[in-house]
């Protein structure tokens, strides 16, 4: 069974500059995530989706950042005007939904923003 | 959701087990334990949960306290493979609070 697919694997750009992160769950996983990874940090919750549905972006900077799931499968995260403090790791997961929804996780994409 | 104390960092020699304490004394009753790893430049990788019982599967085994407010992960025979950094997790909702975790190095 395929894993969480994420791309690109890792981006560079100027400040100010637009950015989009892909994810593809794996199949027949309801709910999506996505975390940002600081260096040295853990993982923290951004945004989580049920199906096509955003139930948690409290923590999702919205003046900045943009997320969506269309037709409840794969998930863009948008970040427009990228910013130096942006730089960290952007994780995807995805959940059966069912139960505790353990959650898997994909590679990630790492921005550096310069 | 319950916060979790785990140790910086922790050496094992290879080939002997690895446990991995986890303190979370703030747990609640339908609140889970989870444990992931993650290694170099990968996304976190499940490796087990439970409740109140221990558990055990292919790659590790928890064990949970009677009284729940701590438990150790342990990888019976460690290999160069298994260095990583380790999460305990208390998980009640949906939401995954990770700390900063356990750096395990396996010595050859």
């Amino acid at each position: 069974e395929a894993g969480v697919v994420q791309s690109p694997r890792y981006k560079i750009i100027e400040k100010k500059q637009p950015v989009a992160f892909w994810c593809n769950p794996i199949s027949g996983h309801n709910t999506l995530y996505w975390y940002r990874q600081n260096l040295g940090q853990g993982p923290e919750l951004l945004i989580r989706y049920e199906n096509e549905e955003a139930v948690d972006d409290s923590q999702l900077p919205k003046d900045r950042f943009s997320a969506e799931r269309l037709k409840g499968v794969d998930s863009t995260l948008k970040i427009q005007p990228a910013e130096l403090g942006d730089s960290a790791v952007y994780l995807c997961a995805s959940g059966d939904g069912w139960g505790t929804d353990t959650q898997y996780f994909g590679p990630g994409t790492r921005l550096t923003v310069l | 959701d319950a916060k979790t104390t785990q140790p910086p960092s922790m050496d094992c020699a290879e080939g002997r087990a690895a446990n991995l304490p986890c303190n979370h004394s703030t747990i609640s009753g339908n609140e889970y334990v989870y444990w992931y790893r993650q290694i170099h430049s990968q996304g976190p990788q499940y490796i087990i949960h439970g409740l109140k019982n221990n558990e055990t599967n292919e790659m590790a085994s928890l064990i949970i306290t009677e009284d729940r407010k701590s438990s150790t992960l342990i990888l019976p025979h460690a290999t160069l493979r298994d260095t990583a950094v380790y999460y305990c997790i208390v998980r009640g909702t949906y939401k995954y609070i990770f700390g900063t975790g356990t750096r395990l190095k396996v010595l050859a």
